[in-house]
């Protein structure tokens, strides 16, 4: 069984560019979050996305966005970055049948300059 | 949303239990109690979870409270490995908050 997995590990943007981050699934798994941590800090939902359609947000702008494929993986894009988003970003796959119980990946590091 | 509230930080020595409380008052019928681990560096690791009954697995055990506004995760033996933040939540996917957990001291 593989578990989640995301790339890039580590990343360097210069404000008002556009990130693209990306979250593969565990297999068998059919929803996928993504949350903001930043330092010192708890991970913040960010928004979840299940069998394709976005299926609940946080308390982020539009400029985040999402996607995700028939295979379950995922994408998450944010446009205009600003400093304030340099954060560990995390990405968690999960199942309806295994009650909500979410599987993390190793986090994608974003360095906003 | 439900909240959780834990304490900030705790300690314990090595080959010692470890009782890790969470106070959860809101906390809705339908809704799991899950418990997560974050080393440094990495990201959560599942620990356990339950709705109503004590739950026990390999890693460690959950206790319940009746009337499920609180829990507590209890490590049996605490290792140097289980220095953590560790995450009580509730519920998942857009119900999942995150507060900042309890960063566990492990002492040899």
């Amino acid at each position: 069984e593989t578990g989640v997995t995301q790339s890039p590990t580590h990343l360097i943007k210069t404000r008002g560019q556009q990130v693209t981050l990306r979250c593969s699934s565990q297999s068998g798994h059919n929803t996928v979050s993504w949350y903001q941590q930043a330092l010192g800090q708890g991970p913040q939902f960010i928004f979840q996305y299940y069998r394709e359609e976005e299926n609940g947000r946080g308390n982020f702008p539009p400029r985040f966005s999402g996607l995700q494929f028939p295979n379950y993986s995922s994408e998450l894009n944010v446009n205009a970055l600003e400093l304030d988003d340099s954060a560990l970003y995390l990405c968690a796959s999960s199942s309806l049948e295994e009650e909500e119980t979410q599987y993390f990946g190793p986090g994608t590091r974003l360095l906003v300059l | 949303d439900a909240k959780t509230t834990q304490p900030n930080s705790m300690e314990s020595n090595e080959e010692e239990p470890v009782h890790l409380p969470c106070n959860h008052s809101t906390i809705s019928g339908t809704d799991y109690i899950h418990w997560y681990r974050q080393l440094p560096s990495q990201g959560p690791e599942y620990v356990i979870h339950g709705l109503t009954s004590n739950v026990n697995n390999r890693m460690a055990s959950l206790a319940i409270a009746e009337d499920r506004k609180s829990s507590t995760l209890i490590l049996h033996r605490a290792t140097l490995r289980d220095a953590a933040v560790y995450y009580c939540i509730l519920g998942g996917g857009f119900k999942t908050i995150f507060g900042a957990g309890t960063r566990l001291f492990v002492k040899a």
